[in-house]
Parts: structure tokens; sequence; C-alpha cells
């Protein structure tokens, strides 16, 4: 039950695009097509913002974008904009439990 | 509108135990899995454990780091869920989140509480 695997930090310039890997194993990214994403903002609750790998919850916007190849998840992030600074949380189901990533620090330059 | 509230938190030695409580209104609660999440000081977040609807026969999973010492479950007339965590150890203190999910219409809907501190600490 070892948390998936993300990189600490990401940065990008406004306007620009980003992906944050979420790499796991075939007993959890890799064998369900049940990965989401949170946004976390410090002192608030994480927001869901890709759920099934690629959906996207209504209310989301459509910069946000989720994909899956084997055992990695990525989240792409276009457009970047200041308010998308945050903490980035990868999450997949594992069978009967749950695994989070260690979480991924968005800072736009 | 959606809420859930989690309290019961506070400081507690290790070794002691604390009951959390989450009360959920304004959506179906019966019928959706009620899960915790927690999250140390500084760190990311950990899933702890659920506990599925009645229809799921309130099946329970946990964490490895949890499982033995917490325990969940769920009231659906009183629309609450608890974690009773027992031989509390310094490494579980944290904020502890319940969350849910329910199908609204074909859309996945994800509700989380805004948290209540756990302090393990002599």
């Amino acid at each position: 039950q070892s948390a998936l695997t993300q990189p600490a930090s990401v940065s990008g310039s406004p306007g620009q695009s980003i992906t944050i890997s979420c790499t796991g194993t075939s007993s959890d990214v890799g064998g369900y097509n049940y990965v989401s994403w949170y946004q976390q903002h410090p002192g608030k609750a994480p927001k869901l913002m890709i759920y099934d790998v690629s959906k996207r919850p209504s209310g989301v916007s459509n910069r946000f974008s989720g994909s899956k190849s084997g055992n990695t998840a990525s989240l792409t992030i276009s457009g970047l904009q200041a308010e998308d600074e945050a903490d980035y949380y990868c999450c997949s189901y594992a069978g009967s439990t749950v695994v989070f990533g260690g979480g991924t620090k968005l800072t736009v330059l | 509108e959606v809420q859930l509230v989690e309290s019961g938190g506070g400081l507690v030695q290790p070794g002691g135990s604390l009951k959390l409580s989450c009360a959920a209104s304004g959506f179906t609660f019966s019928g959706s899995a009620m899960h915790w999440v927690r999250q140390a000081s500084g760190k990311g977040l950990e899933w702890v454990g659920r506990i599925r609807s009645k229809a799921n026969s309130y099946a329970t999973a946990y964490a490895a780091s949890v499982k033995g010492r917490f325990t969940i479950s769920r009231d659906d007339s009183k629309n609450t869920a608890y974690l009773q965590m027992n031989s509390l150890k310094t490494e579980d203190t944290a904020v502890y989140y319940c969350t849910s999910q329910e199908i609204w219409f074909g859309e996945l809907k994800d509700y989380w509480g805004q948290g209540t501190l756990v302090t393990v600490s002599s």
C-alpha cells in the first residue's frame, strides 16, 4: 500500500501548460480506471478536479485534463493562471483500498 | 446544500483513544460510502479507511497504518459516520477529514468536511 509517486514540485509561467505525473503499479493506477486528481489550497479542504482518469466535474475549468498510460496517470493544466498555484494530489482505487500520491506543489511564476 | 461536519478532535496522550464524528446533510447519506482521510501538518493526504452503505453490507477497509487500531462505523438514522481511534501514536497527529461521493445525474459529486485536528502528545 505504498503512496503513488508524484514530483515534489513543478512550475510554469502564466499561459503555459504543465503536466504532473503520478506513477503507481498494476495493483492501483494500472489496474483500474479510477484515478482522481485533487487541488488543495493552503488551509482548505481538497477539491476534486478530475475523476475516472479523465472526467471533469461540472464547474472545473476545461484547462484541466487527465490521462493514463500503463501505471502512470497525468494531470495537464493548460493556460496556467495565478489561481492554479496549489498542491495537487493524485488518488487511485487499489482493490478494496484507496491510495494517494505524495503531492505536487505547483508554482506559477 | 451539502455539509459534512467533523467533530471530536482534540489532544490525547499516546496509547489513548478518541472518537470522531462526521455529521452529513444535503445528500443521500444512507446510499453513500463514507471515507476518512488525514493530513499531518505540512504533509500530504493519507487515506485512512471507508465504510460502504447498507446495500454493500457496511463493508469496511483500512489503510495498513491504522488497521487493527481504528474502526469506522455509521448510523444511517443520524446521518453520521464515526472513526474510533485506539492505541493512538504520535504519528496519528493530523487533521482528519470525512469525505463522500455520489452520482448525481450521471456526474460524480465529491464532498469534504472542514476537518478536525487530532493531536497525540504527552
